[in-house]
C-alpha cells in the first residue's frame, strides 16, 4: 500500500527566505508526482508534474525534482513571499488502473513579511 | 476559460439522510474523480470516472456512489449520512484519454463542505 509522508508538517520562514519542502513515498512504481498548494477553505491547484522518467520540473520560482529509487521528491521555492503561504501537498499516482492520487497529509507554509 | 465548479459550496445535513454533490469539469476534459478531505488530513480517492464509466474507486462503502452524464458533468452520492462523512469533497477533471490514466495533471474545484449534525 502506497505510503506518503510530508516533513515538516509546519514551517515558518521570513521573506525572501528560499526554502524546501520534502516528500516520500513508499511505493516507488509510480506514474507520476504532483505538486499542489491549498489556501484555507479552498480545493487545490496543481503546481508541478512530474513524470516517473523524469527527474525535475521547474515553474517560476518553484521546482520540483524526483528520485524515484530512493522514494523521494522536494519542492524548491526561491525568494519566498507572503503570498506563498498556503498547506502545500503532494501526490503520487501509479501504473495502471485509475488516476487514483495517493496524497500526503501536507506541510503548512507560513511566509512572514 | 472555467475551472472545476462544484455545487453547492456548503451543506448542512442530519445523520441518516442522503446527499447529492454536482460537479462540471473543465470543458474538454472526459475524466472526472472525487476526493474526500477531513480537516487535518490529505485527501482520499472516492471514485474516478472517464466517459460514463467507473475507472476506480477507494475504500469507501456502499453508500457512496456517483455517475457521470453525457456532458462529463458528475455526481457524488452519499446515503445514510454518518457524522464521519463531515469533510470537504473535492471534484478534479484532467484531459485524460481514452486510456483513461495519462499524465496530464488533475485539476480541482473549491470543493462543497458537507456538515453532518
Amino acid at each position: 500500500k502506497q505510503e506518503v509522508t510530508q516533513i515538516p508538517a509546519a514551517l515558518s520562514v521570513p521573506e525572501g527566505e528560499n526554502l524546501v519542502l520534502n516528500c516520500s513515498f513508499t511505493d516507488s512504481a509510480i506514474y507520476n508526482l504532483q505538486w499542489f498548494r491549498q489556501d484555507p477553505g479552498k480545493g487545490l491547484t496543481s503546481l508541478l508534474l512530474i513524470q516517473s522518467s523524469q527527474r525535475e520540473q521547474t515553474s517560476g520560482r518553484l521546482n520540483a525534482s524526483l528520485d524515484k529509487s530512493s522514494g523521494r521528491s522536494t519542492l524548491y521555492i526561491a525568494a519566498s513571499q507572503p503570498g506563498d503561504s498556503a498547506t502545500y501537498l503532494c501526490a503520487v499516482s501509479r501504473p495502471g488502473g485509475s488516476e487514483k492520487l495517493v496524497f500526503g497529509k501536507g506541510t503548512k507554509l507560513t511566509v512572514n513579511p | 476559460d472555467a475551472g472545476v465548479t462544484q455545487s453547492p459550496t456548503h451543506l448542512i445535513k442530519t445523520r441518516g439522510q442522503q446527499v447529492t454533490l454536482r460537479c462540471s469539469p473543465i470543458s474538454g476534459h472526459k475524466s472526472v474523480s472525487w476526493y474526500q478531505q477531513v480537516l487535518g488530513q490529505g485527501p482520499q480517492f472516492i471514485f474516478q470516472y472517464y466517459e460514463k464509466e467507473e475507472r476506480g474507486r477507494g475504500n469507501f462503502p456502499d453508500r457512496f456512489s456517483a455517475r457521470q452524464f453525457p456532458n462529463y458533468s458528475s455526481e457524488l452520492n452519499v446515503n445514510a449520512l454518518l457524522l464521519g462523512d463531515s469533510a470537504l469533497y473535492l471534484c478534479a477533471s484532467s484531459a485524460t484519454g481514452p486510456g483513461g490514466h495519462s499524465n496530464q495533471p488533475q485539476h480541482f474545484g473549491d470543493g462543497t463542505r458537507l456538515s453532518i449534525l
